[in-house]
């Protein structure tokens, strides 16, 4: 199994805190993903790095940020929690870019 | 609108029996891979298809290209219980590295 490991596992906040969520990888690929799912709507890309400080949004970028300061590691903040923020997230990584990603366990966030 | 459209979204059969499930787009894609997602996990990949008119074939599993690279489907043979979960066709078109995913199609096989 791919070397990526999401934390936490599973968080409750309230609105309006911010949030962090971290991925670490130990494969040193170059490209990391964020993504949420949710029912109905499928995976959906947040923020993509390319490389360190290195990255781009995704199709529901608004409302979070990332950074990438070390290959390893790609943090998900929301800088201001809100409850349509609740959802399952999952980190992954690829050496491609063009498919063939890795996938975390995922991060259970509820906002209350 | 969804870059990537699957269908059926929803498929319940008893086992035994075969099933296609599909993945389309307008766009090209120089990949597409297929993967399948098990509740409380992340995906994982089952298969990438590359070439125009490519079919890969994995046990009880055939994945197919379409010859303009905008389409793919997963075929499977006598499906087991175990095949249970959500397939996942996902790609990056053109030159970017925008990962995208379609909705997915929930198989169900009964025993």
């Amino acid at each position: 199994d791919a070397g990526i490991t999401q934390s936490p596992r599973h968080k409750v906040t309230e609105t309006g805190t911010p949030v962090t969520l971290r991925c670490h990888q130990t494969e040193n690929h170059r490209y990391m993903y964020w993504y949420r799912q949710d029912p109905g709507h499928g995976l959906r890309l947040i923020h993509y790095s390319y490389g360190v400080k290195d990255t781009d949004k995704g199709e529901v970028s608004d409302g979070y940020s990332v950074s990438r300061s070390k290959t390893e590691d790609f943090l998900l903040t929301l800088e201001s929690a809100t409850s349509s923020q609740t959802s399952v997230y999952f980190c992954a990584i690829s050496e491609s870019g063009w498919g063939e990603a890795f996938f975390g366990q995922g991060t259970r966030l509820t906002v209350v | 609108t969804q870059l990537l459209e699957q269908s059926p979204q929803f498929l319940s059969i008893q086992e035994g029996e075969n099933l296609t499930v599909y993945c389309n787009s307008s766009s090209v894609f120089s990949s597409l891979q297929w993967y399948r997602q098990e509740p409380g996990e992340g995906p994982v990949l089952l298969v990438t298809v590359v070439t125009g008119g490519e079919v890969k074939k994995l046990k009880r599993l055939t994945f197919q290209f379409g010859d303009a690279r905008k389409d793919s489907s997963l075929h499977i043979t006598a499906a087991q219980p175990g095949d249970t979960g959500l397939y996942l066709c996902a790609g990056a078109p053109g030159s970017n590295y925008k990962l995208t995913f379609g909705k997915g199609t929930l198989l169900t096989v009964n025993p």
